[in-house]
């Protein structure tokens, strides 16, 4: 079956600093990837997404590339804020029609740090 | 435009009662799916229902249960709680069925259960 491992948290840093987050994936197919951000006491919000390999999605300062050969999705931000203190969800979807839920990761508490 | 809007945010219930949570998508979302948020299990799919109909159903026994109205309205139902229910309830809406593969969900700020 598919699934979603990400790295262990909390991942704590001081503001300005490089953020990486790890994400791999086993999927059959060729799913979508997403990450998604969950800041306290809400629900989570689409923070970016690819659909292919190769693609790279990006917004607010975030960007992750879609590597099929390393079967990977990792997060980065090249200078944190304060305000990015949250928790991160990787997740995949499966091509549109099919009949398969949508994993997600675990989820990586990220807090930064003035 | 409206995002996805769950009631009641916060709900105190007792032992062997039911509840239902309601969920109204994003004007012309069709999908709604249903996760259980805690800290011990993380995010668990409870179910997707997609033009009324329970498309997937996750691993929870059958006193979990749902449906979605014409207008995508959804709800679900939980009989009998149990300690173990207490948890964050988030919908979530999308354009396409199992998630979206090319528009993602969109969460509402779920339904905070707390049973004593």
């Amino acid at each position: 079956g598919n699934s979603v491992t990400q790295m262990e948290g909390p991942v704590t840093l001081s503001e300005e600093a490089f953020l990486t987050i790890n994400c791999t994936y086993t999927a059959t197919g060729y799913p979508s990837l997403f990450w998604y951000v969950q800041y306290p006491g809400e629900g989570l919000q689409l923070l970016l997404k690819a659909t292919k390999a190769d693609d790279k999605g990006s917004n607010k300062g975030f960007e992750a590339t879609y590597r099929k050969e390393t079967t990977s999705f990792h997060l980065e931000k090249g200078s944190v804020q304060v305000s990015d203190s949250a928790v991160y969800f990787c997740a995949l979807s499966p091509p549109s029609g099919g009949s398969y839920i949508p994993t997600f990761g675990r989820g990586t508490s990220l807090i930064v740090h003035p | 435009k409206a995002g996805v809007t769950q009631t009641p945010r916060y709900l105190i219930k007792t032992r062997g009662q039911q509840v239902t949570l309601s969920c109204s998508p994003i004007s012309g979302h069709r999908s709604v799916s249903w996760y259980q948020q805690t800290p011990g299990q993380g995010l668990q799919f409870l179910f997707e229902y997609f033009s009324e109909t329970q498309r997937n159903k996750g691993n929870f026994p059958g006193r979990f249960s749902g449906r979605q109205f014409s207008n995508s309205r959804s709800e679900m139902n939980v009989s009998t709680l149990e300690l173990g229910d207490s948890a964050l309830y988030l919908c979530a809406s999308s354009l396409e069925r199992s998630g979206g593969a090319n528009y993602g969900y969109t969460f509402g700020s779920g339904t905070r259960l707390t049973v004593v």
